[in-house]
């Protein structure tokens, strides 16, 4: 079956320009999560929907948001980027028994 | 805050040697554990999930042991190759599990290197 599908792959912004990045869960799960990967900081957890809601953020500033559609797809939208806003931004999806599959992430490249 | 540590953080061993990636977590009340491999730029491949009731589980050269009451989990690569070469990376889902199926506390991962 098909795994998690994360696009585009690549991107490459300017200060201050803001961006949205989509993710497509597996077939059938409902939970999607969102993480940003950088050097410095390992894998930070930005949130988690579950059936269209917001079930748990992390510590990341207003500028980063994010939504679920009635389909379990889901977006993140980053406004005024910073350049410490480059980096591997990863979706997951999840079963209920929590195990969690990883898409192959969006680079963003903020210049 | 849940916290999870790896060591070593990088390891270079040769072609066929039994490996073991050790990982410790700081909150016992987790509700599974999972470890990944990531290639450069790439995203995270699921190898083994363990779920808070189980002490181990294997999967082909892989063998993932989990002690929830000491918080320690270890993977273990049997009869290691090249294409082993990665970062592996071990996450506990919660605690804060409530309703939350999504929030992975990850470890800053192990890079693994196998050389020929």
């Amino acid at each position: 079956k098909a795994g998690v599908t994360q696009t585009p792959r690549y991107l490459i912004k300017t200060r201050g320009q803001q961006v949205t990045l989509s993710c497509s869960p597996i077939s059938g799960h409902r939970s999607v999560s969102w993480y940003q990967q950088t050097p410095g900081q390992g894998l930070q957890f930005l949130f988690e929907y579950f059936s269209e809601t917001q079930r748990n953020k992390g510590n990341f500033p207003g500028r980063f948001s994010g939504r679920q559609f009635s389909n379990s797809r889901s977006e993140m939208n980053v406004s005024t980027l910073e350049l410490g806003d480059s980096a591997l931004y990863l979706c997951a999806s999840s079963l209920d028994t929590g195990e969690a599959f990883f898409g192959q992430g969006t680079r963003l490249t903020v210049v | 805050k849940q916290e999870v540590t790896q060591i070593p953080a990088a390891l270079s061993v040769p072609e066929g040697e039994n490996l073991v990636l050790n990982c410790s977590f700081t909150d016992s009340a987790i509700y599974n554990l999972q470890w990944f491999r990531q290639d450069p730029g790439k995203g995270l491949t699921s190898l083994l999930l363990i779920q808070s009731s189980q002490r181990e589980q294997t999967s082909g050269r892989l063998n993932a042991s989990l002690d929830k009451s000491s918080g320690r989990s270890t993977l273990y690569i049997a009869a290691s190759q090249p294409g082993d070469s990665a970062t592996y990376l071990c996450a506990t889902l919660g605690p804060d599990r409530g309703s939350t199926l999504g929030r992975l506390y990850f470890g800053r991962g192990t890079q693994l290197t196998v050389w020929p």
